[in-house]
């Protein structure tokens, strides 16, 4: 049962142009947002987050969106640099007020190749 | 500030050993989270630890464990290697009590043979 799955596996984009990575969830009881990049045999490293009470959260080159209507969320990176090819993961937790099962658990979803080609 | 440390970086076991994987978070952060990566599962929680207690678990058989320490350091435990343990182990920190930004250590890699 894949709570997050981001449905494209990979990306290709020109340097300078705006990637958009994709997310969706199921889980309801998620209300808090998260995505990494990730380069091979390195850790994840975070990027950005958004809380479910927000629709849009930027940092710099970095804008998520969150629809929860829809219970979609999106990465929008302008404008894309070579730097950023790279494994992106979204993640979702249950936030910081839930308890119980939720403590410290991101759930992940399988992540989606980008890359920025000069 | 140090990021998360991890140690160490490579380890081979044989089938039927056991490892044990060690985590030091941030300074100040006392939650500590473990990730198991593999490429056919992805990302999958294992525990959570917050002032040495350990407030949750994944869906992994008894023979992971894990402790945490007072210093907030953690360690993580596996029992009676199997080929399928061979995976990157990620150990992740946050200041907060649950689920929001957690920064990851370089993990360690496991191959077991």
């Amino acid at each position: 049962d894949q709570q997050v799955k981001q449905n494209s596996p990979s990306l290709s984009v020109q340097e300078g142009r705006i990637s958009i990575l994709n997310c969706d969830y199921t889980n309801s009881m998620f209300d808090y947002f998260l995505w990494y990049k990730k380069y091979p045999a390195e850790g994840p490293t975070f990027l950005i987050s958004i809380s479910s009470i927000k629709d849009k959260n930027e940092d710099g080159r970095f804008t998520v969106f969150l629809n929860k209507s829809a219970k979609h969320l999106s990465l929008h990176i302008v404008p894309s640099q070579p730097g950023d090819s790279a494994v992106y993961f979204c993640a979702a937790s249950q936030g910081p007020n839930a308890g119980g099962t939720s403590y410290g658990k991101l759930t992940f979803g399988q992540g989606t190749i980008l890359t920025v080609h000069p | 500030k140090a990021g998360v440390t991890q140690t160490p970086r490579y380890l081979i076991k044989t089938r039927g050993q056991q490892v044990t994987l060690s985590c030091s978070p941030i300074s100040g952060h006392r939650s500590v989270s473990w990730y198991q990566q593999t490429p056919g599962q992805g990302l999958q929680f294992l525990f959570e630890y917050f002032s040495e207690t350990q407030r949750n678990k994944g869906n992994f058989p008894g023979r992971f464990s894990g402790r945490q320490f007072s210093n907030s350091r953690s360690e993580m435990n596996v029992s009676t290697l199997e080929l399928g343990d061979s995976a990157l182990y990620l150990c992740a920190s946050s200041f907060r009590a649950s689920g929001t930004e957690a920064f990851f250590g370089q993990g360690t890699r496991l191959t077991v043979v």
